[in-house]
């Protein structure tokens, strides 16, 4: 969906360093959302954001953090307390009672 | 908070052959299910999806089914094509934790045999 953009598509790090999540939208839409993926796990909700300067913790929120500043943009920081950062990290963003957008996806290895 | 339970976990059909996906959901205030299909690499795409105040809905060869009562719901893939293959999520909404938010099943893989 042209509407969110994940950058980078693949992020390398070494483990220990803190490493930011990029998540642009420009649907208009004011709440937005950050899921992890690994495999037969499905799609696990790491944080969530309903309005500018406000977010909530998702069931995986360990080891992660978030800010809201504006409404376009919902960056996701990986920090060195994550235990096992690699995955494949995905953002979204929807309106009340309507379908999820999601951007492209982000695959972060930490080695 | 809501929970939502998938099966099978995989799936595989011949070509031609229908395909039926099942979930359960345990938040009663529950409103909204959608249902992503994500092939390999790529992100989620929304592929069809149904309100509570609706029993059924079908867009060409996929149709999903909601019992409120029970508190199911089943994608039901027709005619199942090669490209028909990848991983199938559903979701439902939880407004009894996560304001509204949707959950997921943890997805089903789907295989269609040429």
């Amino acid at each position: 969906d042209g509407g969110i953009t994940q950058s980078p598509k693949y992020l390398f790090r070494k483990e220990g360093q803190n490493v930011t999540l990029s998540c642009e939208q420009n649907l208009n839409h004011d709440a937005m959302y950050w899921y992890r993926q690994d495999p037969g796990q499905g799609l696990r909700l790491i944080y969530y954001s309903q309005i500018v300067n406000d977010f909530q913790k998702g069931d995986i929120a360990e080891g992660y953090s978030v800010s809201r500043e504006k409404k376009e943009s919902f960056p996701l920081t990986v920090t060195s307390a994550q235990k096992n950062p690699t995955a494949f990290y995905l953002c979204a963003s929807r309106e009340v009672n309507s379908p999820l957008h999601f951007g492209n996806g982000t695959r972060l290895t930490v080695t | 908070g809501e929970n939502v339970e998938q099966h099978p976990s995989t799936l595989s059909v011949q070509e031609g052959d229908s395909a039926v996906i099942k979930c359960t959901y345990s938040d009663s205030a529950s409103n909204y299910f959608p249902w992503y299909k994500q092939e390999l690499g790529k992100r989620p795409q929304l592929i069809i999806d149904i309100r509570s105040n609706v029993g059924e809905k079908k867009d060409q060869r996929i149709a999903v089914t909601l019992n409120k009562t029970a508190k199911h719901f089943s994608l039901h893939i027709t005619e199942t094509q090669p490209e028909d293959s990848a991983v199938y999520f559903c979701a439902a909404t939880d407004y009894g934790g996560s304001q509204g938010n949707l959950i997921f099943g943890k997805g089903t893989k789907l295989s269609v045999k040429p």
